[in-house]
């Protein structure tokens, strides 16, 4: 059974930073593309990030690029997304994903909420 | 970037047929997906590439796309179809890849 478990949520002030992880199980995590998607309260889906199966590609939203992060280490079946210089607007669930093929996303955690606020 | 448009709210009773309409420039050509997110949950895909169904979801739900508008359509609603439903196409030619609709909220009379 497919298992993803985001975890590093939390209360932060602006300008904080704030690391989330995401823990794979049930499939090959190596070599699948990963996906990070938010939703702020009450609002849509939006994508933040996305890392090829190697890292070699990654891609950003531009509300987030030069300000967060991807990476994955595929000996531990580990997705993360480093937030840095989080703003108000960055309040959201951030969910992880991916999909046996890349174009849908299959399979997400239950995400994990990230409140930014002083 | 590509826009995906939808109705903020579509209004339903028991028994009969939800439309759920996602607007985008020649959207008939690119492959297209579809969200079910009920209240505290995780989104669960319900259609992907345009009208297959994945394993486990109802033959109620079923998908079109043609021209500039693609459509979920749910038959013989039920009150558990109540719930956020959104769009989402991949745009192989950007590196904002996944794009997702405005979402509409599907209210069961």
């Amino acid at each position: 059974e497919v298992q993803l478990v985001e975890s590093g949520g939390g209360l932060v002030q602006p300008g904080e930073s704030l690391r989330l992880s995401c823990s794979a199980s049930g499939f090959n995590f190596s070599i699948y593309e990963m996906t990070w998607v938010r939703q702020a309260p009450g609002k849509g889906l939006e994508w933040v990030s996305y890392i090829s199966s190697g890292g070699s590609i990654i891609y950003y939203a531009d509300s987030v690029k030069g300000r967060f992060t991807i990476s994955r280490d595929n000996a531990k079946n580990s997705l993360f997304l480093q937030m840095n210089s989080l703003r108000a607007e960055d309040t959201a669930v951030y969910y992880c994903c991916y999909g046996d093929y890349v174009y849908y996303l299959d399979y997400w955690g239950q995400g994990t909420l990230v409140t930014v606020s002083s | 970037s590509y826009v995906l448009t939808q109705p903020p709210s579509v209004s339903v009773a028991p028994g009969k047929t939800a439309r759920i309409t996602c607007g985008g420039n020649n959207i008939g050509s690119k492959s297209v997906h579809w969200y079910q997110q009920k209240p505290g949950q995780a989104p669960v895909l319900v259609v992907y590439d345009d009208s297959d169904r994945p394993s486990g979801i109802p033959e109620r739900f079923s998908g079109s796309n043609s021209g500039n508008t693609a459509t979920l359509t749910i038959s013989r609603v039920e009150a558990g179809d109540e719930a956020d439903y959104y769009c989402q196409v991949w745009d192989s030619n950007s590196d904002h890849p996944y794009v997702f609709g405005t979402g509409t909220k599907v209210t069961v009379l």
